[in-house]
């Protein structure tokens, strides 16, 4: 079966700074990647996501990510945080074929926080 | 504008009453799915179809039940709610294949008491 971990539960970090946040996964075969991100009373938002090609990614407000084959990670980055940044964080992986392409698995989400 | 639109957005209920929360979405997606999100569980998938009159069980499908009649419509229906599935749910939909992102409705609030 396919899985996410994320480690961190919170993240804090001041405006400005770089954050990052950590995802490992687990899959058969090939992975499909993404990270979502949902604001407060909100649905979730696409950010980016890693099919294949170059092992970073760019995707919406700045972020990007980057993939690591040798340590299936898939951390989320930014260069310099905003306060409107602040929210809760999901990182997701799809099989690309087999029974785990028809399922998006979900970490349990990490809280990040941009304080002022 | 292209959305998956769910509802109703907040619904509280009792016991055993059936409810259904329909979704919907205006992409002509083939994939549909349903999620339930709970504190400290992150996402979990319910359901899934992969087209019409094609859907299959997905993680946690105990006490819900779905259908896809038409591509756009992918209505979760709780027979008998009971308050473990007290949850906020989430609607979703893609291209076929495994590498298209999956968009999200806004999410249903449901409390069952």
């Amino acid at each position: 079966a396919q899985s996410v971990a994320q480690p961190e539960d919170q993240v804090n970090v001041a405006e400005g700074n770089p954050l990052t946040v950590k995802c490992t996964y687990s899959v058969s075969g090939n992975p499909y990647l993404f990270w979502y991100v949902q604001y407060p009373n909100r649905g979730l938002q696409f950010l980016l996501k890693y099919i294949t090609g170059d092992n970073l990614v760019k995707g919406s407000y700045g972020f990007e990510a980057e993939f690591n084959k040798s340590q299936t990670s898939f951390h989320l980055k930014k260069p310099s945080a905003l306060v409107s940044d602040s929210a809760l964080y999901f990182c997701a992986v799809r099989a690309t074929s087999g029974a785990g392409s028809y399922q998006l698995t979900f970490g349990k989400g990490t809280k990040l926080s941009v304080i002022p | 504008e292209a959305q998956v639109t769910q509802n109703p957005r907040y619904l509280i209920t009792v016991t055993g009453k059936k409810l259904t929360v329909t979704c919907s979405q205006n992409m002509n997606h083939e994939y549909m799915s349903w999620y339930r999100q709970d504190p400290g569980l992150g996402l979990r998938q319910i359901y899934y179809s992969m087209n019409v009159e094609v859907t299959d069980k997905g993680d946690v499908p105990e006490g819900y039940k779905v259908s896809r009649k038409e591509k756009r419509n992918f209505p979760l229906i709780l027979e008998s709610p009971s308050p473990n599935q007290t949850s906020l749910y989430f609607c979703a939909s893609s291209r076929t294949g495994s590498g298209n992102t999956i968009y999200f409705g806004e999410g249903s609030w449901l409390t069952v008491v």
